[in-house]
């Protein structure tokens, strides 16, 4: 089984909708991360967690929030979708406190707002 | 704040053929650097990472890199591409310290092979 798993993996939705991206993993790291992809952007950082009470913005963070419910579990929201929040989404995972810090990433949810 | 820079947006190759992919970077000290591969419709898988010691890394798949700090470069090879090895590739730098939770990205590089 996947260590890191988004759901949905494949959304579309319409603008001024409100959804939420889902990530759970079992690999034990107290932080994760959202990313969004563009095309020919590479990846930009939207929020990260480092447990479940510090939560801070990333480079990208504006029309985004999200939620650290548990340790093992980090949702994104759009709270009003719009049509340049279409991107593919990625969330991350690491463990603190090692000098070979390395991130671990879900398989991605690909957005589609109309 | 570090930076990236992968100068080749598309390369194409032969199957067989040697490959090598460029990443250089910018950061005050010596960075955290990592090459990531993402295949089509899939997610970001790890191929290697560099934090200390010996400068040319070998990663899965038959990947190998190599830190050049007077080049401020970090670029992946690979002897031999397979059909299968068509993907984008990503390097990224990571900071030392308190801040080495971040790692800044380049914009890719898509790999097309050639049967």
């Amino acid at each position: 089984d996947a260590d890191v798993t988004q759901t949905p993996r494949n959304r579309i939705t319409k603008t001024g909708k409100r959804i939420m991206l889902e990530c759970s993993q079992t690999k034990g790291h107290d932080r994760m991360y959202w990313y969004r992809q563009d095309p020919g952007l590479g990846l930009r950082l939207i929020y990260y967690s480092f447990d479940v009470k510090d939560i801070n913005k990333g480079e990208i963070s504006d029309g985004y929030s999200v939620s650290r419910q548990a340790q093992a579990k980090f949702s994104l929201s759009l709270e009003s979708a719009i049509p340049n929040q279409t991107a593919l989404y990625f969330c991350a995972t690491s463990a603190p406190g090692s000098p070979q810090e390395t991130q671990y990433f879900g398989p991605g949810t690909r957005l589609l707002v109309l | 704040a570090q930076s990236v820079t992968q100068p080749d947006i598309h390369i194409t190759v032969s199957e067989g053929a040697s490959l090598e992919l460029r990443c250089n970077y910018s950061y005050g000290a010596t960075p955290y650097l990592f090459w990531y591969v993402q295949s089509p419709g899939q997610g970001l898988q790890l191929l290697l990472k560099y934090f200390s010691g010996d400068t040319l890394v070998q990663g899965i798949k038959g990947f190998e890199a190599e830190f050049k700090r007077s080049q401020s470069s970090f670029n992946l090879r690979k002897p031999s591409v397979h059909w299968s090895d068509a993907a984008e590739y990503f390097c990224a730098v990571g900071a030392r310290g308190a801040g080495s939770y971040q790692l800044t990205f380049g914009k890719g590089t898509k790999l097309s092979v050639i049967p």
